[in-house]
């Protein structure tokens, strides 16, 4: 398995406009994760996902942000409409979630740069 | 609820010194304690890893020990190099003790800085 691919790697846009990140899971995992990392506040839980079915959004910072899981191979995270506050370092993390003892494994992330 | 503290960095050190990260833990039930690297430009990726009180999870170098009396999860290394610099986190997971879903939670991450 090519590991847990997330595109655009690198993403530039003029405030107001719509972000969609991207996430492919690595195949069998039933746990789907996305994560914000900035300086300032380190690596935040935004909203996890279980068999497709989010379970908690609640680090989710606005309802600008939104995250779908129309099936197990594919998440978006959408930010609409983007803030400068947003730019950070966005990553996707898939796990098999067989008692909390296996491990998370992530994507390279998605640089997003709102100015 | 499940938290995970580990020493501010950077930590800065020369080639082939010791190393110490400390990081400690609060948790309900019997956590799985990890260690993840995370180079610059990439994602997180694992470390190491202990499932139960006094395993030693161990790999290039690295080790840490499940400690569940002083709740602690320490990483070391006796000799580190350039190539070690990057940013480690610690981290937990573990199911409720209803069995319940478990989500990752990971600390703040700690710098570390190798100078030949």
């Amino acid at each position: 398995d090519a590991g847990v691919i997330q595109s655009p790697r690198h993403e530039v846009t003029e405030m107001g406009q719509e972000v969609t990140l991207r996430c492919k899971p690595i195949s069998g995992h039933d746990y789907l994760f996305w994560y914000r990392q900035t300086m300032m506040r380190g690596l935040e839980l935004l909203i996890y996902f279980n068999n497709n079915v989010p379970i908690d959004d609640s680090g989710m910072p606005e309802d600008r942000f939104s995250a779908k899981m129309p099936n197990a191979s594919f998440s978006t995270l959408k930010i609409q409409p983007s803030e400068p506050r947003d730019s950070a370092v966005y990553f996707c993390a898939s796990s098999l979630g067989q008692g909390g003892n296996t491990e998370a494994f992530f994507g390279q992330g998605t640089r997003l740069t709102v100015v | 609820g499940d938290s995970v503290t580990q020493m501010e960095g950077p930590v800065t050190l020369s080639e082939e010194a010791f190393l110490t990260i400390n990081c400690t833990y609060t948790a309900t039930g019997y956590p799985s304690l990890f260690w993840y690297v995370q180079y610059p430009g990439e994602g997180l990726q694992l470390l190491l890893k202990a499932t139960k009180a006094d395993d030693k999870g161990s790999n290039k170098g690295f080790e840490a020990t499940y400690r569940k009396e002083t709740t602690s999860f320490h990483l070391e290394k006796g000799s580190v190099q350039v190539s070690d610099s990057a940013v480690y986190f610690c981290a937990l997971s573990g199911s409720t003790t209803s069995g319940g879903s478990y989500i990752p939670t990971f600390g703040r991450g700690t710098s570390l800085i190798v100078h030949p």
